[in-house]
């Protein structure tokens, strides 16, 4: 089993749509969590860490539920310009800082 | 925000020969240096952990023989892919910790096209 799993995607929703990514990781001694970004043959670059309590940045909801070891970002109104590949990671288990990606959901927005 | 400067940012080499990537961390001390690499449609895979001063480690996998990381500074890591072959064609990237487990701050990436 993978460490971090995700939506096999890819999704294509049309502009101002609301989509959701869904996300479980599977060592529940992870102690943080992020949604990154990354564009076509790009470095991923953070969206935004994911609080237990969820948390929110503009159109960007994250959430997180440690008992089912699942995390999930949501993206309102989404723009062109929020295609890209949207990646779950996990860090700081078992003591290691390397962040541990899931194989990301690709997000095509059509006008 | 800290820097961490990756080169050189794609690269074609023939079959047999070596290729060396660096990343500098350019206004910071990065005493590690995480190494991944990543295949067409897949996810960025932990390839080894370089550690100033001290031998890399490496991924169940990997092989260290192949991979040549040296961290000889606080501000310089370097990968080298020796006797390139064809399937070691991916897209490499670096990324040093920040504080904690809350940060990490990423090179801007190699692509290797071994031909």
């Amino acid at each position: 089993r993978k460490e971090v799993e995700q939506d096999p995607g890819p999704f294509n929703v049309p502009e101002g749509a609301t989509v959701a990514f869904n996300c479980t990781y599977s060592n529940s001694a992870s102690q943080s969590f992020f949604w990154y970004r990354q564009d076509c043959r790009k470095e991923p670059k953070l969206l935004m860490s994911v609080y237990s309590s969820g948390n929110e940045d503009g159109r960007f909801t994250a959430q997180l539920n440690r008992a089912s070891q699942y995390i999930s970002l949501l993206i309102r109104d989404s723009k062109l310009s929020d295609s890209a590949t949207y990646l779950c990671v996990v860090n700081g288990h078992t003591g290691r800082r390397a962040l541990t990606f899931g194989s990301g959901t690709r997000l095509q927005v059509q006008p | 925000g800290a820097v961490v400067s990756q080169h050189p940012s794609w690269v074609i080499c023939k079959s047999g020969t070596s290729v060396k990537i660096e990343c500098r961390s350019l206004d910071f001390q990065a005493t590690t240096m995480f190494w991944y690499r990543q295949f067409p449609k897949q996810s960025l895979m932990l390839m080894a952990t370089s550690n100033e001063g001290s031998k890399a480690t490496y991924e169940q996998g990997v092989e260290k023989d192949k991979f040549l990381i040296n961290h000889a500074s606080l501000t310089l890591s370097t990968l080298t892919v020796t006797s390139a072959h064809p399937e070691d064609s991916s897209f490499y990237i670096c990324s040093a910790p920040g504080a904690g487990w809350t940060e990490a701050f990423f090179g801007q990436g190699t692509r290797l096209t071994v031909v």
